[in-house]
C-alpha cells in the first residue's frame, strides 16, 4: 500500500540553525500539508500546498518557514532560524485532491532545538 | 473560530469493554476524520467519516453533520487500541484548512 515518508526521523539542531524536514507524499496525489505536535498537545495545522503555490496557512506559519516541491516527489519544510518552542513533531500529510477527501500522514519528523 | 471539542478528555478501560468517544464541532465543515496516534507517535487513519456510518471490523463511526458530532465506537477493546484518538475537521468556509481536536486518550488495561 502506498504510504508518505518523512526524512528523518528525528532532528536535533542548534537554536537559530536552518533545518529542512523532508517527505514524500503518494505519488498520485496533489495536496500536501505540514502539521505540527508539541508533545502532550494537539495537532496543530501548518499549511497545505497545491499547484506549486500555498493554498492555505495557519498564524504558526510565519515568516521563518516555507514549503517547497523542488521536484516531482519531494516537499519539503524549512525552518529558516530554529527556536527552542519550534520543537515539535512534525507530520506531513497528503491527499488526492484536498482536505475535502481523506488525508494520509506520514511517520513524523521528530525535531529537537537545543 | 471554529471549535472542535473531544470527549472524554481520558479514558481507562478493562481489555474487553466498549466505548464510545465523541467529537463536537462548532461549525459546518466539510469532511471529518479520525485518527488514532499510536505510543510510538504514528497517526494512523481511522476513518473518513463526513456523514454517515462506517464501520471497520471492532471500530465503528457515525457522524451527523447536521447536528455537528461524530461518535467513535470501540468495541471488545485490546490493550493495542491505547493511544490518543483525534477526530479532525475541514472548515466549510475555509478550504484545505484542517483543525485538530484535543484528542481522547485510551488507555486499555489488562
Amino acid at each position: 500500500e502506498p504510504e508518505v515518508t518523512q526524512t528523518p526521523s528525528h532532528q536535533v539542531t542548534q537554536m537559530g540553525q536552518e533545518v529542512i524536514l523532508r517527505c514524500v507524499p503518494i505519488s498520485n496525489h496533489l495536496y500536501f500539508y505540514w502539521y505540527r505536535q508539541i508533545l502532550g498537545q494537539k495537532v496543530e495545522f501548518l499549511v497545505s500546498f497545491y499547484n506549486n503555490e500555498i493554498s492555505e496557512k495557519s498564524e504558526i506559519f510565519d515568516d521563518q518557514f516555507s514549503v517547497e516541491r523542488p521536484d516531482g516527489s519531494n516537499f519539503t519544510l524549512k525552518i529558516r532560524s530554529t527556536k527552542l518552542e519550534d520543537s515539535a513533531m512534525y507530520f506531513c500529510a497528503s491527499s488526492i485532491t484536498g482536505a475535502r477527501y481523506e488525508q494520509y500522514f506520514g511517520p513524523g519528523t521528530r525535531l529537537t532545538v537545543t | 473560530g471554529i471549535q472542535v471539542e473531544q470527549s472524554p478528555p481520558d479514558l481507562i478501560l478493562q481489555e474487553g469493554a466498549n466505548s464510545t468517544l465523541r467529537c463536537n464541532f462548532s461549525d459546518s465543515v466539510n469532511n471529518l476524520q479520525w485518527f488514532h496516534q499510536n505510543p510510538w507517535g504514528q497517526l494512523i487513519n481511522l476513518f473518513y467519516i463526513p456523514s454517515g456510518t462506517k464501520q471497520n471490523g471492532r471500530l465503528s463511526a457515525t457522524t451527523v453533520a447536521t447536528e455537528r458530532y461524530s461518535l467513535l465506537y470501540i468495541s471488545s477493546s485490546q490493550t493495542t487500541d491505547s493511544g490518543v484518538y483525534f477526530c479532525a475537521v475541514e472548515l466549510e468556509t475555509s478550504y484545505d484548512k484542517v483543525i485538530f481536536g484535543p484528542g481522547t486518550s485510551l488507555s486499555v488495561i489488562p
